[in-house]
């Protein structure tokens, strides 16, 4: 059962804009997640994360928006530049699994000029 | 200092044969995790060991896969009498012990079941 679900294949966005990705989880167990970032023949790199216990991590370019009730968390990048074309993962894991991040099936993110 | 080195980077093997794939963790970690990417997927969790230690194999097939994390060497996911269908790519993580933070992937090993 996929737990975690990236439901937008790929986006587009303008070099400058704001990139927005979502992922939706369906375990309530889950208390820590991540995004992580990749580029073909590489393996994820991580990018932010956020415990349940906030619901927004900022760091640079890159904010984390958590919202429990929805099971909902989003990543912002602002602004987008060329270097941001990749695929980003969503994962999360529970405290009393840790180790075992459960992981959407990305979004391809493409920053055009 | 080195990240997760994973080799090979490429492993091609015929229908049948064995798959030896290699993790070494980063210095100082010690829990290692081997993940499976099938294509247009995530990464899907296999299994987590410690040192001679594995704590969680929910993820692994039932046969032909095993996963050792000996006292010296690196970590080894093998699998037996390949098949097509695990053609994938395989990653590695380490991180230290207990820690969220430093939880590093590898490049991967990528596997073509031929």
């Amino acid at each position: 059962d996929q737990q975690v679900k990236q439901n937008s294949p790929s986006l587009s966005v303008q070099e400058g804009r704001i990139s927005i990705l979502n992922c939706d989880y369906t375990n309530s167990m889950f208390d820590y997640f991540l995004w992580y970032k990749k580029y073909p023949a590489e393996g994820p790199t991580f990018l932010i994360s956020i415990s349940s216990i906030k619901d927004k991590n900022e760091d640079g370019r890159f904010t984390v928006f958590l919202n429990k009730s929805a099971k909902h968390l989003s990543l912002h990048i602002v602004p987008s530049q060329p270097g941001d074309s990749a695929v980003y993962f969503c994962a999360a894991c529970a405290t009393d699994s840790w180790g075992k991040f459960q992981f959407g099936a990305g979004t391809q993110v493409v920053v055009t000029p | 200092n080195a990240g997760v080195m994973q080799n090979p980077r490429h492993l091609v093997r015929r229908r049948g044969q064995e798959a030896r794939l290699r993790c070494s963790p980063m210095k100082g970690h010690s829990h290692v995790y081997w993940y499976r990417q099938l294509p247009e997927e995530g990464l899907k969790f296999m299994v987590y060991l410690q040192k001679e230690n594995i704590i969680d194999e929910s993820g692994m097939p039932k046969e032909r896969f095993s996963a050792e994390f000996p006292k010296e060497g690196p970590s080894i996911l093998r699998i037996q009498q390949v098949v097509r269908g695990d053609s994938a790519a395989y990653f590695c993580a380490s991180s230290p012990s207990g820690q969220h933070y430093g939880y590093t992937f590898g490049s991967g090993t990528r596997l073509t079941v031929v």
